[in-house]
């Protein structure tokens, strides 16, 4: 099985200021096709996930540019250049090589 | 637009088996897209569980697959999940949602809002 560790296991941001999620997997995420299987979600509280980011670094649509993702093999980031209110929830990275894991999870808080 | 909608008991007992539906509307189950179960225990992180194609092909995960049924209704655009043996470890919102193959994306985009289920006596 592939285990997902994301950190910090929670943050607390200054409006306006950058964010940033480390997530690494516990084996490579690059399939033979070429394409590495890692997804970013969010999760607003009392909401279901909504995806931000596939394939690594690919923004899903309506997802401001503001969020951006980048890692290759098992080591993943994802960047809010500027943190805003509604930015707040629980970020979580995922990997579809094998089956479908989620990691932990990132509370996101505003100061 | 693709809408999930869960519905079932919102109490199991011990040891019984939980029972839960998908409705999909605004699309149909029968194009080349995996249909998915995920759950979240109160203030927990996310578990995918299992996700069958239309076909009825099926995708479990291993550390449930023995108490895990899931299945596929073409002809009421549906599909549901049977989980047998609860304790109160499976006490969890129980979210459907859509994982996008046909693009061979593999990844999440339409997710119903949840439904809680509570294992108790």
């Amino acid at each position: 099985d592939i285990v997902m560790t994301q950190t910090p296991l929670s943050l607390s941001v200054t409006p306006g200021q950058p964010a940033s999620i480390s997530c690494k997997s516990s084996q490579s995420l690059l399939h033979s096709d070429g394409k590495t299987y890692l997804y970013w979600y969010l999760q607003k509280p009392g909401q279901p996930p909504q995806l931000l980011i596939y394939e690594v670094s690919n923004r899903f649509s309506g997802v401001p540019d503001r969020f951006s993702g980048s890692g290759s093999g098992t080591d993943f980031t994802l960047k809010i250049s500027r943190v805003e209110a509604e930015d707040v929830g629980v970020y979580y990275c995922m990997q579809s090589l094998q089956l479908r894991t989620f990691s932990q999870g990132t509370k996101v808080e505003i100061k | 637009q693709v809408q999930l909608q869960e519905s079932g008991p919102g109490l199991v007992k011990p040891s019984g088996t939980l029972s839960l539906t998908c409705a999909v509307s605004g699309g149909s189950i029968s194009n080349n897209n995996w249909w998915s179960w995920v759950r979240q225990p109160p203030g927990k992180g996310l578990e995918w569980i299992a996700e069958i194609l239309h076909s009825g092909n099926t995708n479990y995960n291993p550390s449930l697959k023995s108490r895990v049924t899931i299945s596929v209704d073409r002809s009421k655009n549906q599909f549901s999940l049977k989980l047998s043996s609860v304790t109160a470890a499976d006490t969890a919102v129980y979210y459907c949602a859509r994982l996008e193959v046909a693009t061979l994306r593999y990844y999440f985009d339409y997710w119903g809002q949840g439904i809680l289920v509570t294992v108790s006596s």
